[in-house]
């Protein structure tokens, strides 16, 4: 059964602070995804990666960056948190070939006052 | 670009009714189509995918239908329960992309008892 974990269900930041959000898969999928979801607007995809050390620009990159050291870890990095990215994140895993299905992990909820 | 579309607004129906959920895509080439389910306070996950014109999809009493020449992707339960209550959202594989997927904006279902 794939699981994906996040580090945090719930969190509490003020105004400029460094957050990072960590996610993490056991499938050994070469794909990694961070998202935002927001009430109306659906789900957003924030930067990717499909491998060690890889990473691609998403529909809404601004505002965040990400790291991926290790193939079963990414982090979603927030380099001073705003207001405007209170918000439900979401990752998800995928293999490359074969099934593309994401497996989505529970989600963060992070406030950010 | 790829893009998906749902219905707008909520849906509210009392148990034992039919739900429909419509979905209209936008695709070059032959994508894969994806239903997933979001229950309150979780992440999202798979309900059922059809991955070339014709296929049906099927889990848990929903289906749904790949339909090329009307690019839709409608889902369908023929008797819903409480326990469907959550948010329906539709999806699309762009495949050579390593399957970045293009959200519908969701599409909350409330079932009544």
């Amino acid at each position: 059964d794939v699981k994906v974990t996040q580090s945090s269900r719930y969190l509490v930041k003020r105004t400029g602070e460094k957050v990072f959000l960590e996610c993490v898969q056991d499938m050994d999928h070469e794909n990694m995804f961070w998202y935002r979801q927001d009430p109306g607007l659906g789900l957003r995809l924030i930067y990717f990666s499909y491998d060690v050390k890889m990473k691609e620009k998403g529909d809404i990159p601004e505002g965040y960056s990400v790291s991926r050291e290790k193939k079963e870890r990414f982090s979603l990095i927030l380099e001073s948190a705003s207001t405007n990215q209170t918000s439900m994140y979401l990752c998800a895993s995928s293999l490359t070939a074969g099934d593309e299905t994401q497996y989505f992990g529970p989600g963060t909820r992070l406030l950010v006052l | 670009g790829n893009s998906v579309t749902q219905m707008e607004g909520p849906v509210t129906l009392s148990e034992e009714a039919f739900l429909t959920i419509n979905c209209t895509y936008t695709a070059t080439g032959y994508p894969s189509l994806f239903w997933y389910v979001q229950y309150p306070g979780e992440g999202l996950q798979l309900l059922l995918k059809a991955t070339k014109a014709d296929d049906k999809g099927s889990n848990k009493g929903f289906e749904a239908t790949y339909r090329k020449e009307t690019t839709s992707f409608h889902l369908e339960k023929g008797s819903v329960q409480v326990s469907d209550s959550a948010v329906y959202f539709c999806a699309l594989s762009d495949r050579g992309g390593n399957n970045r997927l293009a959200f519908g904006k969701g599409n909350q279902v409330v079932v009544i008892p």
